[in-house]
């Protein structure tokens, strides 16, 4: 199996600054054959189920804020959120998508500051 | 748009079978993969497996030997069981669709809590 570890697993940013997050795979996620990081990025708020948020590793699911931004390739991966909002509270989560069995991170639990 | 709700006994006991159906709205299940997802309390996502809308299926191996997952397109359902189940089991099970050569799940269905407990 892929093992997905995320960094840090909590993290206390302030309103408006950027917050950071990082996922590293136990093996590339990178198809040759078509250049595609196969990692997505979902965001959970409490008592609701995770939302897309980011597929191969950088492309914006349809309706997520341009604050949020993927990137990395093979192994290495980060999630940014440019200017935090209040609203951005929440767990997230990484995935490779490379291969069955699909695997997630632990999650990273983002609060205000 | 596409809408998933899980529905299924919120309570199993130990050593049964564990079923849920996942129920597909606003767009038909054919040409998709559907999936079940799981998350035990304050805990992390585990992937339990898919189905394709033709019937083949991919579980995880972890839980391979207890899983079985079916779909029956002309009720726009698939379903969930999982026999042998044990206080481990407890968890939020998501259905979740999966397009073919994209990978990622979206949309989720809004979960069901399963307590495994006599």
């Amino acid at each position: 199996d892929i093992v997905m570890t995320q960094s840090p697993d909590s993290l206390a940013v302030s309103l408006g600054e950027r917050a950071t997050i990082n996922c590293k795979s136990s093996q590339s996620i990178l198809y040759s054959s078509n250049n595609k990081n196969y990692l997505v990025w979902y965001q959970q708020k409490p008592g609701q189920p995770p939302k897309l948020l980011i597929y191969w590793a950088s492309t914006r699911a349809s309706g997520v804020p341009d604050r949020f931004s993927g990137s990395g390739s093979g192994t290495d991966f980060t999630l940014t959120i440019s200017s935090l909002q209040a609203e951005d509270v929440a767990v997230y989560y990484c995935q490779q998508n490379y291969g069955t069995p699909y695997t997630f991170g632990q999650g990273t639990k983002l609060e205000i500051k | 748009q596409v809408q998933l709700q899980e529905s299924g006994p919120g309570l199993v006991k130990p050593s049964e079978t564990l079923s849920l159906t996942c129920t597909v709205s606003g767009g038909s299940i054919t040409g998709y993969y559907w999936n079940w997802i799981r998350q035990p309390p304050g805990k992390g996502l585990e992937w339990i497996g898919y189905i394709y809308y033709s019937g083949s299926t991919n579980y995880n191996p972890s839980l391979k030997s207890r899983v079985t997952i079916s779909v029956d397109t002309s009720k726009n359902q698939f379903s969930l069981k999982l026999n042998s189940v044990t206080a481990a089991d407890t968890a939020v099970y998501y259905c979740a669709r999966e397009t073919p050569g994209h990978n990622w799940f979206d949309p989720w269905g809004q979960g069901t809590l399963v307590t495994v407990s006599s």
